[in-house]
């Protein structure tokens, strides 16, 4: 049962343009919600995350939008460059202290940036 | 954000031997830590949550007597993976949550191989 959804395997986008990775969740209990970036043989390196409360976060070149309704939350990366290339994931988590840091991630899209 | 130390970052032993990983939090304190398990071109699977003074928790389907979980201070988690066979070859990965917040923090992984 895969509680976070990631549909698109890869995106390849052109240096200077929008990159926008989508992630779909079922489990309504999620409150928090996270992206990471990867590289392999690498450990995950956090991104950006927002909280349920709110529908839209923003640092830099990065945002997160959440629409609970529909389950659905997206990383916009404007303008994309070619080392924002790697595979990005979007995790998920639920309210309670002991849920806190448990992650349950989807399975990662492979972004290409091309100069 | 919050610095978390994994060692070793790669290792080959051999069928029927131990392996220890160990994870550490560099820059904060963490009553929780997290072992997930990579597979190649798939999501990060939760195995474990650590928890500090207290035996783990393990997720469904993963075998506690086989992944030794140790918490034993505040900064260090160690994952024993138990007479090794050429299947738990993987990526691991820890995480520990800084208290004040709901960000995970990655450790740099470690590539088994059991040969």
């Amino acid at each position: 049962d895969q509680q976070v959804k990631q549909n698109s395997p890869s995106l390849s986008v052109q240096e200077g343009r929008i990159s926008i990775l989508n992630c779909d969740y079922t489990n309504s209990m999620f409150d928090y919600f996270l992206w990471y970036k990867k590289y392999p043989a690498e450990g995950p390196t956090f991104l950006i995350s927002i909280s349920s409360i709110k529908d839209k976060n923003e640092d830099g070149r990065f945002t997160v939008f959440l629409n609970k309704s529909a389950k659905h939350l997206s990383l916009h990366i404007v303008p994309s460059q070619p080392g924002d290339s790697a595979v990005y994931f979007c995790a998920a988590s639920g309210a309670g202290g002991t849920s806190y840091g448990k992650l349950t991630f989807g399975q990662g899209t492979i972004l290409t940036v091309h100069p | 954000g919050a610095v978390v130390s994994q060692h070793p970052s790669r290792v080959i032993c051999k069928s029927g031997t131990s392996v220890k990983i160990e994870c550490r939090s560099l820059d904060f304190q963490a009553t929780t830590m997290f072992w997930y398990r990579q597979f190649p071109k798939q999501s990060l699977m939760l195995m474990a949550t650590s928890n500090e003074g207290s035996k783990a928790t393990y997720e469904q389907g993963v075998e506690k007597d086989k992944f030794l979980i140790n918490h034993a201070s505040l900064t260090l988690s160690t994952l024993t993976v138990t007479s090794a066979h050429p299947e738990d070859s993987s990526f691991y990965i820890c995480s520990a949550r800084d208290l004040l917040g709901r960000e995970a923090f990655f450790g740099q992984g470690t590539r088994l191989t059991v040969v």
